[in-house]
């Protein structure tokens, strides 16, 4: 398995550009988040999507938009990009337990983007 | 979801035993708590998850005192590769989606 992908790792914007980044996971998980990491700080959630058909927002959504395609792919879009977007982007899913609440996350290996 | 306080960093030795302890004094009844690892340029993994007393896995210790306002991830004999980032969460049990909301973490440094 190849746990969670995400493409592309590096990407370099001028501010007003559009892009999306994408995030697949083959684990068959329900949940899937978008994260983003500035500079020595603690990852903030953008967007999560708790099952396939729903997205909800989270800390920081503000800028960006979110597509859960089917159980596997759940994309993030930027439709307008600006100099405060620049940070690592990390997505990551986990599954819903029948016996309790498990906040196991499996985080992919991020995408590094730089609005300039 | 509780705030967490942790300390910013920590210095280690390799070999010894590394207690971080982590303050979550609003901790509601449905609220978990999870540690999480993270290593420069990578995603963070997670380490243990618990609800009260103690949790035990390969890797680490979870202790968890009655009132649980605060808990202590134990690392026991560290190397040169647990230095990374430790993060203590505490996520709401009652929330399908299960959101974690990460602070500004432990960095620990484990010297030879």
């Amino acid at each position: 398995n190849a746990g969670v992908t995400q493409t592309p790792k590096f990407q370099v914007l001028k501010t007003g550009q559009s892009m999306t980044l994408q995030c697949a996971q083959d684990m068959n998980h329900n949940s899937m988040y978008w994260y983003r990491q500035d500079p020595g700080m603690g990852l903030r959630l953008i967007y999560y999507s708790a099952s396939e058909g729903t997205t909800d927002k989270g800390e920081v959504p503000n800028g960006y938009n979110v597509s859960r395609l089917n159980k596997r792919e759940f994309s993030l879009r930027l439709e307008s990009a600006a100099p405060s977007q620049t940070s690592v982007y990390f997505c990551a899913s986990s599954e819903q337990l029948a016996g309790g609440p498990s906040y196991e996350q499996y985080f992919g290996p991020g995408t590094r983007l730089t609005v300039t | 979801l509780a705030k967490t306080t942790q300390p910013i960093s920590m210095d280690s030795y390799e070999g010894q035993e590394v207690n971080i302890t982590c303050s979550h004094n609003n901790i509601a009844t449905n609220d978990y708590i999870t540690w999480y690892q993270q290593f420069p340029s990578q995603g963070p993994r997670f380490i243990i998850q618990g609800y009260k007393t103690k949790v035990t896995n390969e890797v680490a210790s979870l202790f968890i005192p009655a009132d649980r306002k605060s808990s202590t991830l134990s690392l026991p004999r560290v190397s040169l590769s647990d230095t990374a980032v430790y993060y203590c969460l505490v996520g709401d049990g009652m929330d399908s989606s299960y959101k974690l909301i990460f602070g500004s973490g432990t960095r620990l440094l484990v010297r030879p």
